[in-house]
């Protein structure tokens, strides 16, 4: 089954805990991107990555890092979380001209 | 730049009845469009697509898209609303203007939470 998988779903840390979202997709796609979701903000994109080794800021990169050492994976990196982090956190994954796949979600809080 | 407009944060329609959720978009080039839906706890599904073709387009679950160039909007419709479409909708644009990482770029809108009374 085509699918992306985010780990964990749920995480509830503290400040300046480094934490580590991961991703994975099954469907060899090229792209892969890191979204925030807040109420009434929507979707606002973190990081996105076009290929292995190549990543690039998205609108709202402060306070992440990411990797692409392998296709399917592209794990998202909080290094000092901080409480305005705290957010819906999606992954997704495409390859072009189709539509992004999407994961089932990460809730972040951090206190 | 690109960039989407749902311009109601929520809907009520009450069920059986047909539903309109709005969406405008502003692009460049011509627009490559997207209407995903959003159930609790749940990641984003993707409902249907435009790129070129009939302006009327058809997805998943019975919902169907208008696309109208004078008016730049991508409206969501269904003839008859189940409670079970309550949810949150998105709409979503590309830029077919651009090539390399913009070819795959999406902007979402804010979202448009619709509530189906029985």
């Amino acid at each position: 089954e085509a699918q992306v998988t985010q780990n964990p779903r749920y995480l509830i840390t503290v400040t300046g805990k480094k934490l580590t979202v991961t991703c994975s997709q099954n469907m060899n796609h090229e792209y892969m991107s890191w979204y925030r979701q807040d109420p009434g903000l929507g979707l606002r994109q973190i990081y996105y990555s076009m290929n292995v080794e190549v990543t690039d800021k998205g609108d709202v990169p402060e306070g992440y890092k990411v990797s692409r050492k392998e296709k399917r994976n592209f794990p998202l990196i909080l290094e000092s979380p901080s409480p305005n982090q705290t957010s819906l956190y999606f992954c997704a994954s495409s390859s072009s001209n189709q539509p992004q796949h999407f994961g089932d979600g990460t809730r972040l809080s951090i206190l | 730049a690109q960039s989407v407009a749902q311009p109601e944060d929520q809907v009520n329609v009450a069920e059986g009845n047909p539903l309109t959720v709005k969406c405008t978009y502003s692009v460049s080039g011509n627009p490559y469009l997207f209407w995903y839906v959003q159930y609790p706890n749940r990641g984003l599904q993707f409902l249907l697509k435009y790129i070129t073709g009939d302006n009327l387009v058809k997805g998943s679950y019975g919902f169907e898209a208008e696309f109208n160039k004078s008016q730049t909007s991508f409206h969501l419709k269904k003839p008859s609303a189940l409670v079970s479409d309550s949810a949150l909708y998105f709409c979503a644009v590309r830029d077919l203007l651009y090539s390399g990482a913009g070819s795959y770029q999406l902007t979402f809108g804010k979202g448009t939470k619709l509530s189906v009374i029985p």
